[in-house]
């Protein structure tokens, strides 16, 4: 069974743009978890979706949204870049409670 | 919020030694404690988790013991094998009697453990 699957796994922008990241959880999973892991930092917590809303938020600021899908994909959408944005963006599954099953993430750099 | 604190920041042992993680948390709401082991280029990986109503847990080389009291929590690695060498980050978060947690592990900073051969 395939695991999280996050696209693309690389991504360059400048300052100013715009991205969407793409996550596709674990088969059953209604839950999915945005977490960015900045160079030499631990994980911080973005965003929380189950069946298609949001259920949490973290410490970020309005231009770091998101959406799930009726098939329980989500997207990551990041406005007007800043060069702290660069990171690895993780998202992770789950079936609502319990173990977080992660992807391989997405290394954004912003130059 | 959660604050999440894990110690040490690096750890190297040798081949067959112990190695041991630290982490305390401030929130004594929190009720589960996970422990992510994460491979270069990989996302992380639960290795082992605990629950507040339980003191320890053990699972073949690996056991979270959990300290209530003084807020703390550690994990232990016996008899070390090099493929153990990756970054480990604690976590805790609250999770309701129906075991849904809200989404927001609080991570803490990672530990770099190297088993040497």
């Amino acid at each position: 069974e395939a695991g999280v699957t996050q696209s693309p796994t690389h991504l360059i922008k400048t300052r100013g743009q715009q991205v969407t990241l793409r996550c596709s959880p674990i088969s059953g999973h209604t839950s999915v978890y945005w977490y960015q892991q900045a160079l030499g930092l631990g994980l911080q917590f973005l965003l929380w979706y189950d069946e298609g809303e949001e259920r949490n938020r973290g410490n970020f600021p309005p231009r770091f949204s998101g959406r799930q899908f009726p098939n329980y994909s989500s997207e990551l959408n990041v406005n007007a870049l800043e060069l702290e944005d660069s990171a690895l963006y993780l998202c992770a599954s789950s079936l609502g409670f319990g173990e977080l099953f992660f992807g391989s993430g997405t290394q954004l750099s912003v130059l | 919020g959660e604050n999440v604190e894990q110690h040490p920041s690096t750890l190297s042992v040798q081949e067959g030694d112990s190695a041991v993680i630290k982490c305390t948390y401030s929130d004594s709401a929190s009720n589960y404690f996970p422990w992510y082991k994460q491979e270069l280029g990989k996302g992380p990986q639960l290795i082992i988790d605990i629950r507040s109503n339980v003191g320890e847990k053990k699972d073949q080389r690996i056991a979270v013991t959990l300290n209530k009291t003084a807020k703390h929590f550690s994990l232990h690695i016996t008899e070390t094998q090099p493929e153990d060498s990756a970054v480990y980050f604690c976590a805790a978060s609250y999770t309701n009697a129906g075991g849904t947690s809200y989404g927001k592990l609080t991570f803490g900073q990672g530990t770099i453990l190297t088993v040497h051969p």
